[in-house]
């Protein structure tokens, strides 16, 4: 079946970065655009971008545009987010998610930032 | 960006009863609309897509409507299991796949 498989929870200081890995199975990996959401605490969920597995292409938002980073390392059929300067507000549970109409998610990864 | 706006915020209804929830787009998005659940602690679900086509596994008491920029998500006959937040999101934009803000649904 498909799956994701995200990487474990990560504590960091203000102003570091942060790279979420999200491992894929069960699928042809260059068929799907794999997105990346966040959800800070008690609050809705944000979408942050997206990363064509076939040609690496990116679409980030608006607000993450200069921060983010969207990778893949498709001999392990692997997605990588990468976001640097960190804030406090960057603190949030970040998902993958992937298959038609974003359908499969990964069990998210919890960031906190803290000093 | 293409804003999502869903009503109402938070409601609370009795097991068996119809629950419905609105999303409106500041802009039209045709039928680039998808619903998704989130139970607590967990990773969303996604119900429908394309504003009106039950994904597959989806209890049938789920059903979406709308086209433009008005849009539905009705529960015909809530469940105590449908404890949970639920977002619309426009697929229209490829450049910001933006959510609607969230409707909490608790059971009376």
């Amino acid at each position: 079946q498909v799956q994701l498989v995200q990487s474990g929870a990560e504590v960091k200081n203000p102003g570091a970065s942060v790279k979420v890995s999200c491992k894929t199975s069960g699928y042809t990996f260059t068929a799907y655009y794999i997105h990346w959401v966040r959800q800070a605490p008690g609050q809705g969920l944000e979408w942050m971008g997206r990363i064509n597995p076939r040609s690496g292409d990116t679409d980030y938002a608006q607000k993450f545009r200069g921060r983010v980073t969207m990778t893949l390392d498709t001999s392990i059929r692997t997605a990588y987010l990468e976001l640097t300067s960190l804030k406090s507000d960057d603190a949030a549970v970040y998902y993958c998610a992937t298959h038609t109409n974003m359908d499969v998610w990964g069990q998210g990864t919890t960031v906190t930032v803290s000093s | 960006d293409i804003q999502m706006t869903q009503s109402p915020s938070s409601l609370s209804a009795s097991v068996g009863a119809r629950v419905t929830i609105t999303c409106r787009a500041s802009q039209s998005i045709s039928t680039y609309l998808n619903w998704y659940q989130q139970k607590p602690g967990k990773a969303p679900k996604l119900l429908i897509h394309s504003a009106s086509s039950l994904q597959s596994g989806v209890p049938s008491r789920f059903s979406g409507s709308g086209s433009g920029t008005d849009f539905t998500l009705t529960v015909s006959t809530l469940q105590p299991e449908d404890l949970a937040t639920y977002y619309c999101q426009q697929t229209y934009s490829t450049l910001a796949w933006t959510f609607g803000q969230g409707t909490k649904v608790e059971i009376k």
